[in-house]
């Protein structure tokens, strides 16, 4: 079952903050999230395992709540270079292949 | 280190043509799968394999078809070409599955069916 992800696109100012939601109706083992720039293939940004962990990479930080099967990826002071769209891929048990989001569109303007 | 390396970048393809997407990695991962990208679509899976020799369904397997004789190789054959088989086709590998397997992906192969 693909994950849903809102917003579909944002627009920010450099420096501004954006959270980027990624949710499922069934129960999730992990979230996984990406980074793909225009014309090139996706980059891995982190992994969530069940357990409400967060996690960060450089101003880029998760969260996920198993209970609600939820995600969401925290960007702040955003910069230039965080434009892309963001794919989050989910797994219900360890062992299956990622199922990802629609994508969610950023850019960030001068 | 080249990582995942995919060829052909680009081709046309005119309809009820066959054609192989190639794949190969350096990097010995046991898990390689075949993503096919649509715009505003995400990424869907296609086949993946978790070692030489198996392969396996993914969301979208019809048209297609794979083989895994190498741990290094997992070409993406395409047979009898379609519209609807116009996309962006991504292969990736990770050196586990599920929850620790970070994918690593190639730089993808533009396929249009004319």
């Amino acid at each position: 079952q693909q994950p849903v992800q809102s917003p579909q696109a944002v627009i920010l100012r450099e420096g501004e903050d954006a959270v980027i939601n990624c949710s499922s109706s069934k129960a999730l083992y992990s979230v996984h999230w990406y980074r793909q720039k225009h014309g090139e293939a996706p980059v891995f940004l982190m992994i969530l395992l069940k357990g409400g962990e967060q996690k960060g990479h450089e101003k880029i930080s998760a969260s996920f709540n198993e209970k609600k099967q939820q995600s969401s990826l925290y960007l702040t002071a955003s910069q230039l270079s965080y434009s892309g769209t963001y794919f989050c891929g989910t797994e219900k048990d360890g062992n299956t292949p990622l199922v990802f989001g629609k994508g969610t569109r950023l850019s960030v303007i001068a | 280190n080249a990582g995942v390396t995919q060829t052909p970048k680009f081709r046309i393809l005119k309809i009820g043509q066959s054609m192989t997407l190639q794949c190969t990695q350096d990097m010995n991962h046991n898990y390689m799968y075949w993503y096919r990208q649509d715009p505003g679509m995400g990424l869907k899976l296609i086949y993946y394999s978790v070692g030489a020799g198996i392969t396996d369904k993914g969301e979208v397997p019809n048209g297609y078809n794979v083989s895994r004789s190498t741990t290094e190789d997992f070409p993406l054959r395409l047979e009898l070409a379609a519209p609807s088989q116009t996309s962006v086709y991504f292969c990736a590998s990770s050196q586990t599955g599920g929850a620790t397997g970070e994918l690593f992906f190639g730089e993808g192969s533009r396929l249009t069916v004319l």
